[in-house]
């Protein structure tokens, strides 16, 4: 099993850029989660999705991010416009969700600069 | 919301000793996940708790979950320098599927 995939895992962008943020869950998993990780806000789950449905958006910072899952094997996060403050590591976990035993396993991330 | 706090920050130890991160959370938790990650690697899962009271151990790692499930505690005899790392508590409290995750304890190992 490859594990969770994310590309690309460095972006270094212009302020003002639209940013996508590309995940491809492990097969089988039907819970896929994005997190955005910085040293002043620590971890902050922004999104999941349960049966590629987004269930809790909560966490996304605002209107210039947005997640879909068109399908189990596929999910985006895109920024749009990129600003400064948006420079973190994206991570996408998934879950097989089996009852009580959720265990994330999670993808690599993506380094984000915004310039 | 649900809230959960990790205490200390940051801890330096020389190899050889002991290390312990708490972990408290605002409300009782159906269970509590542990999560290790090591500098500029992604979070990698290490146990689940789930029972009040329960205690788990991997060689040097002990797990607790407290009798009102609403703390944990990671212990780490005779630290390593592969211990290297951050340690994330993370709690889901009733029919929620996402974790809240503390903000970590970052261990640092001294030869």
């Amino acid at each position: 099993d490859a594990g969770v995939i994310q590309s690309p895992r460095h972006e270094v962008t212009e302020m003002g850029q639209e940013v996508t943020l590309r995940c491809k869950p492990i097969s089988g998993h039907n819970s896929l989660f994005w997190y955005r990780q910085t040293m002043m806000r620590g971890l902050e789950l922004l999104i999941y999705f349960n049966n590629n449905v987004p269930i809790d958006d909560s966490g996304m910072p605002e209107d210039r991010f947005s997640a879909k899952m068109p399908n189990a094997s596929f999910s985006t996060l895109k920024i749009q416009p990129s600003e400064p403050r948006d420079s973190a590591v994206y991570f996408c976990a998934s879950s097989p969700d089996r009852g009580s035993y959720n265990e994330q396993f999670f993808g690599p991330g993506t380094r984000l600069t915004v310039l | 919301g649900q809230q959960v706090m990790q205490i200390p920050q940051y801890q330096h130890v020389q190899e050889g000793e002991d290390f312990t991160t708490y972990c408290n959370s605002s409300t009782t938790l159906s269970n509590i996940q542990w999560y290790k990650q090591r500098p500029g690697g992604h979070p990698v899962f290490l146990i689940q708790l789930v029972k009040s009271g329960e205690v788990k151990k991997q060689k040097r790692l002990t797990f607790q979950f407290g009798e009102a499930k609403k703390n944990s505690s990671l212990h780490i005899t005779a630290t390593q320098t592969t211990d290297v790392g951050t340690y994330f508590c993370a709690g889901l409290s009733g029919s929620a599927r996402q974790l809240t995750f503390g903000s970590g304890t970052q261990l640092t190992v001294l030869p």
